[in-house]
């Protein structure tokens, strides 16, 4: 079955850029979804086929995708987004949802 | 606005079945291009899909539980249900029920339950 493979954490200052990457054999290929997880919540979706943003999430929130990595951006980061980020693709030649393990962005 | 609501046993055997509901509101589960979907998470740990169901009826599982899930809908009752068979302390979960944007040949995750936590024990 198809893997997604995540970074367990990623550190950054306030006001700097955070970069969290999904790496899949050719995932270029697919389109790849982002979801915010805080603690003791349900996942937000917050970027969805690569690139683009569901209604209300901060345009400081991005994504893009080619080769084998796909990346969640997040520009001018708050204190508010420390939280678990998770890749999504779906697996047609199987019909499944994969998620990748997570990643834990922590503001310093 | 659509709202998901998982509701079921917080405690379950091990070996018996465990079985949950999600109930939609703000909305009707056979409107539009729209899966319904059920994933869990351990604690601590990654989100990992279970299955989904279109409001015909037809189903897709996870290759590792699909000897053990089944995911039914009652479209009277604006509710999709979730049944895991011979459960052991493995499956202690937060279970989530989603809606699952069927946007081809992708699909994503829309709106969510607040999740409910299952826990398998004695």
């Amino acid at each position: 079955s198809y893997v997604l493979t995540q970074p367990p954490s990623v550190s950054v200052a306030p006001g700097q850029t955070a970069r969290i990457t999904c790496g899949g054999n050719n995932i270029g290929s697919k389109s790849v979804h982002w979801y915010q997880q805080k603690p003791g919540q349900a996942p937000v979706l917050v970027v969805y086929d690569d690139s683009d943003r569901p209604s209300g999430i901060p345009e400081r929130f991005s994504g893009s995708n080619s080769g084998n990595t796909a990346t969640l951006t997040i520009s001018r980061v708050e204190a508010g987004d420390e939280a678990d980020y998770y890749c999504q693709v779906w697996d047609s030649s199987s019909d499944l949802g994969v998620f990748g393990g997570g990643t834990k962005l922590t503001v310093l | 606005q659509v709202q998901l609501q998982e509701s079921g046993p917080g405690l379950v055997k091990p070996s018996q079945t465990l079985s949950l509901t999600c109930t939609v509101s703000g909305g009707s589960i056979s409107s539009g291009s729209y899966y319904w979907s059920w994933i869990r998470q351990p604690a601590g740990k990654g989100l990992e899909w279970i299955g989904r169901i279109y409001t015909s009826g037809s189903t897709n599982y996870n290759p590792s539980l699909k000897s053990r899930v089944t995911i039914s809908v009652d479209t009277s009752k604006n509710q999709f249900s979730l049944k895991l068979s011979s459960v052991t302390a493995a499956d202690t979960a937060v279970y989530y029920c989603a809606r699952l944007i069927a946007a081809r040949p992708t699909y994503y995750f829309d709106y969510w339950g607040q999740g409910t936590l299952v826990t398998v024990s004695s």
